[in-house]
């Protein structure tokens, strides 16, 4: 596809549970970026990668929390042990480049923690 | 630290005109520019590096005022299609991967 795809769209899960998120850039994006979105507000940087390196993963909010792109291209995220405050919408987004080039978001996972 | 979008939310008629500012209490690189409508992705609308230049896109366009460190959205002869949440997301560094912190949104509803 041409855009930044994501999946699944929806996630319900029960406390505790683990859940794992996948993103599959646009080909040939360097650079790939989660983020949290909490409702009626802006996305919330998670973590970064440039090729397979996770260069930044200040925006990560615990240990439970996992992220990686092990082969450059197709990235997981996961969650372990849920907490009801990880319900949100998880966008990925990818750019071509490194630096400043405009970022493509997929549509993103909306997780539900009950 | 988090750039302070005002107004929070806004109204218009068709074909009336908005601005959107977004300002951070850092000094910035780069300012991003995306409109997000409900349950959908952001879309890129356009980036602003410092340096002060306007940039336009269609009807919108936008300024970056290095000196204030806030950047401002312009939107003229507003159309239906441009309801939705407008973001600014800001950039500090340039070797900051391109890293973005967004602002908590304006919404913006656009009436025939």
């Amino acid at each position: 596809g041409a855009g930044v795809s994501q999946s699944p769209r929806y996630k319900v899960a029960k406390r505790g549970q683990d859940v794992a998120l996948r993103c599959d850039p646009i080909s040939g994006h360097v650079s790939l970026f989660w983020y949290q979105q909490a409702l009626g507000q802006g996305p919330e940087f998670l973590t970064y990668f440039q090729n397979e390196a996770q260069l930044d993963k200040s925006g990560l909010p615990s240990d439970r929390f996992f992220a990686e792109r092990p082969e450059g291209s197709v990235s997981t995220l996961k969650i372990q042990r849920t907490q009801q405050e990880d319900s949100a919408v998880y966008l990925c987004a990818s750019s071509l480049g490194t630096g400043t080039q405009p970022q493509h978001f997929g549509d993103g996972t909306r997780l539900s923690i009950l | 630290q988090q750039p302070v979008q005002s107004p929070q939310a806004v109204i218009l008629r068709e074909g009336e005109d908005a601005v959107i500012n977004c300002s951070s209490s850092k000094a910035l690189y780069s300012v991003h520019w995306y409109r997000q409508k409900h349950g959908e992705a952001p879309v890129f609308l356009m980036i602003l590096l410092k340096g002060g230049e306007q940039k336009g896109h269609e009807k919108i366009s936008a300024s970056f005022n290095e000196k204030k460190q806030q950047s401002s959205l312009y939107l003229t002869a507003s159309q239906l299609s441009y309801s939705g949440t407008y973001f600014c997301g800001t950039e500090r560094a340039l070797r900051g991967g391109g890293k973005l912190i967004f602002g908590q949104g304006t919404e913006l509803s656009v009436k025939p």
